[in-house]
């Protein structure tokens, strides 16, 4: 069974900051996805990571993947408030996602 | 761009009555799959649907079921509910597997309460 463990599980940062949130999961997949969720608001689609070594930036957000070690990273670049929301990376198991716990993320002035 | 819509919105039951959540894909889509996401938890998958066939079951109670029908629109209906069903339930599409996409896109969410 495909387990997929987030780390930390809550993350709080002064603005201007950098920080890694981890994603490890337990079986091979090829594909994994990284999603930002406001407060009762729907997932929205950050990174799709489809290969070994991949990397993708957006703004202040760069995710990679390490299929080997079964590894993926969100890094943050000097946090901005904007920023403050859960993060789940998902992991692609025959078609249906695996979710890690979610990472909540406060960015403090 | 057309989004995946659900509706309602937002729903209130008691126990041990039913419900019917609609979820209407993106156009061209015909992959559906509903999750369940709890209060504090990650998005749970529930159950999935190709070409209006089920193609994987998840952790889905037996008092759930779920159909695809022929406009591609999937319809997950909940009976004799019960407390703990109270969750967003998030309906998600996609081009499907054997299109070679994988991205799923996520609804905006039914938000479930029972009391």
């Amino acid at each position: 069974e495909l387990k997929v463990e987030q780390n930390p599980l809550f993350l709080s940062m002064q603005e201007g900051k950098n920080y890694t949130i981890y994603c490890n999961y337990s079986t091979t997949s090829d594909r994994l996805y990284w999603y930002r969720q406001d407060p009762g608001k729907s997932l929205e689609s950050l990174f799709v990571l489809l290969s070994n070594g991949a990397v993708k930036q957006e703004g202040r957000l760069m995710a990679s993947l390490d299929t080997k070690a079964r590894l993926s990273t969100l890094h943050i670049t000097a946090a901005v408030h904007d920023l403050s929301a859960t993060y789940f990376c998902a992991v692609d198991n025959g078609n249906k996602l695996v979710f890690g716990a979610g990472t909540i993320l406060r960015v403090k002035s | 761009a057309a989004g995946v819509i659900q509706s309602p919105r937002h729903l209130i039951k008691e126990k041990r009555e039913t419900a019917t959540l609609k979820c209407y894909p993106i156009p061209r889509h015909d992959t559906v799959y509903w999750y369940q996401q709890g209060p504090g938890q990650d998005p749970q998958f529930l159950i999935s649907f190709y070409e209006k066939m089920q193609s994987d079951k998840g952790s889905i109670p037996d008092r759930f079921s779920a159909q695809q029908f022929s406009d591609y629109h999937s319809e997950l209906n909940m009976s004799s509910l019960e407390l703990g069903d109270s969750a967003l339930y998030f309906c998600a599409s996609s081009l499907g597997v054997y299109k070679n996409s994988y991205e799923q896109y996520f609804g905006p969410g039914t938000r479930l309460t029972v009391t």
